[in-house]
């Protein structure tokens, strides 16, 4: 399996609080890839990173920033918790930046926004 | 309308069974992977196809560009296999679009 973690794995917060969700692997793989997973939506990506400091936007960013600053580390946060937020949120790797590439997933987290 | 359509959305099978879950897709690509989330939830990439097909112990994946479409099937099912199955392709612009997925169940 590849190396990858995801922390907190469950979370629950209050509507209006800032969260970070953080994902850490040891493949020293240059993509990474933030995913939200709802009922009826299947996955939808928030934000990717193709390197330190470089970031770009997904389908569903609004709402979402995130930050890199070393390899290991793909940091996503959420500047003020909303409801429509709650959600299982997977963090994913990949060697090259295609996006034939294959991806691997971490464990998930589970964010609950009341 | 979606983009990645899978089909059926549930399907429940006999041990031993052969199944087949559909994906289709209304845009060009350039690959598509098929994943398996298994019911703890972590996911796997068991696939990615551009052409022709792919064969991992009792799975096969088949795509053709032309029809764009593709199948995942399951020889000898077993109830190991129970998973949420779901096809993604590489859509306009630099991300995958992933379809709802289709729950399996195996039943012994």
């Amino acid at each position: 399996d590849a190396g990858i973690t995801q922390s907190p794995r469950h979370k629950v917060t209050e509507t209006g609080t800032p969260v970070t969700l953080r994902c850490h692997q040891t493949e020293n793989h240059r993509y990474m890839y933030w995913y939200r997973q709802d009922p009826g939506h299947g996955l939808r990506l928030i934000h990717y990173s193709y390197g330190v400091k470089d970031t770009d936007k997904g389908e569903v960013s609004d709402g979402y920033s995130v930050s890199r600053s070393k390899t290991e580390d793909f940091l996503l946060t959420l500047e003020s918790a909303t409801s429509s937020q709650t959600s299982v949120y997977f963090c994913a790797i990949s060697e090259g930046g295609r996006l034939s590439d294959t991806q691997y997933f971490g464990p998930g987290t589970r964010l609950t926004v009341l | 309308k979606n983009e990645v359509e899978q089909s059926p959305q549930n399907l429940t099978a006999q041990e031993g069974e052969f199944i087949t879950i559909n994906c289709s897709y209304s845009v060009g690509i350039s690959a598509l992977h098929w994943l398996q989330q298994h019911p703890g939830g972590g996911i796997v990439s068991l696939f990615m196809l551009s052409s022709g097909k792919k064969k991992h112990g009792r799975l096969i994946a088949t795509i053709n560009i032309q029809e764009k479409h593709s199948s995942l099937h399951i020889t000898a099912s077993h109830p190991r296999d129970s998973a949420v199955y779901i096809c993604a392709v590489k859509a306009a612009g630099n991300k995958l679009t992933f379809g709802g997925g289709t729950r399996v169940l195996v039943k012994p």
